[in-house]
């Protein structure tokens, strides 16, 4: 099973309005990455955090990493309809060298 | 410096068929891994090879197999092709197994 889980499944917001997706997991990680990908092509990465970060920023992402809750967030700010996509977590378990994905978040942003 | 290229983009192929899916790593890097993705739903790991050897595997039958050349470019072949095989199949090439760089993907469609 999948060890990442995201919520919510799919979100639609205005233009200008900041979209926060949350993802969940299961198992002690290294590390927890966010990849966007666009009409079913490739990943993108966007952002990896360490088991031992709490929070990242790259230009209007801002990551949140909870591993007593064994969460994370990613917050996109001021979105743009370029911004349009699927967005998945990923998490590298300790123990192990692959990605293991969530199902994604679909976001909508409206103009 | 060259991203991960994936070939063909999209091949249609009938129930019983066995296929080849071809990636060019990014350069300098040493590791690969594919992934499986059905519509709507995460990638899902499907193995790994570092160094031409494989050295970890997801929960895919054996008829899924791969290889991993001195150029560290990357096969996977699909035998006895089943109607759920049908999906977009993503290759990523890093450096040791970490910083993972996605391809576009191959669009397989069994029919």
């Amino acid at each position: 099973s999948q060890q990442g889980e995201e919520d919510p499944q799919a979100l639609s917001i205005q233009e200008g309005e900041n979209a926060t997706m949350n993802c969940s997991y299961k198992t002690s990680i290294n590390n927890l990455q966010w990849y966007r990908q666009n009409s079913g092509r490739g990943l993108v990465h966007l952002i990896l955090i360490r088991s031992n970060e709490r929070e990242k920023h790259s230009g209007r992402l801002r990551v949140t990493l909870d591993t007593s809750k064994k969460s994370s967030s990613l917050l996109i700010t001021a979105s743009r309809a370029a911004d349009t996509a699927s967005y998945f977590c990923a998490t590298v378990f300790q123990g192990a060298q692959k990605l293991v994905f969530g199902q994604g978040t679909r976001l909508t942003i409206n103009p | 410096e060259t991203g991960v290229t994936q070939s063909p983009t999209h091949l249609i192929k009938t129930r019983g068929q066995q296929v080849t899916l071809r990636c060019s790593s990014q350069s300098g890097h040493n590791t690969v891994s594919w992934y499986q993705q059905a519509l709507g739903q995460g990638p899902q790991f499907i193995f790994q090879y570092f160094r031409e050897e494989e050295n970890g595997r997801g929960n895919f039958p054996p008829r899924f197999s791969g290889l991993q050349f001195p150029n560290y470019s990357s096969e996977l072949n699909v035998n006895a092709l089943e109607l759920d095989d049908s999906a977009l199949y993503l290759c990523a090439s890093s450096l040791d197994g970490y910083g993972y760089t996605f391809g576009s993907g191959t669009r397989l469609t069994v029919v």
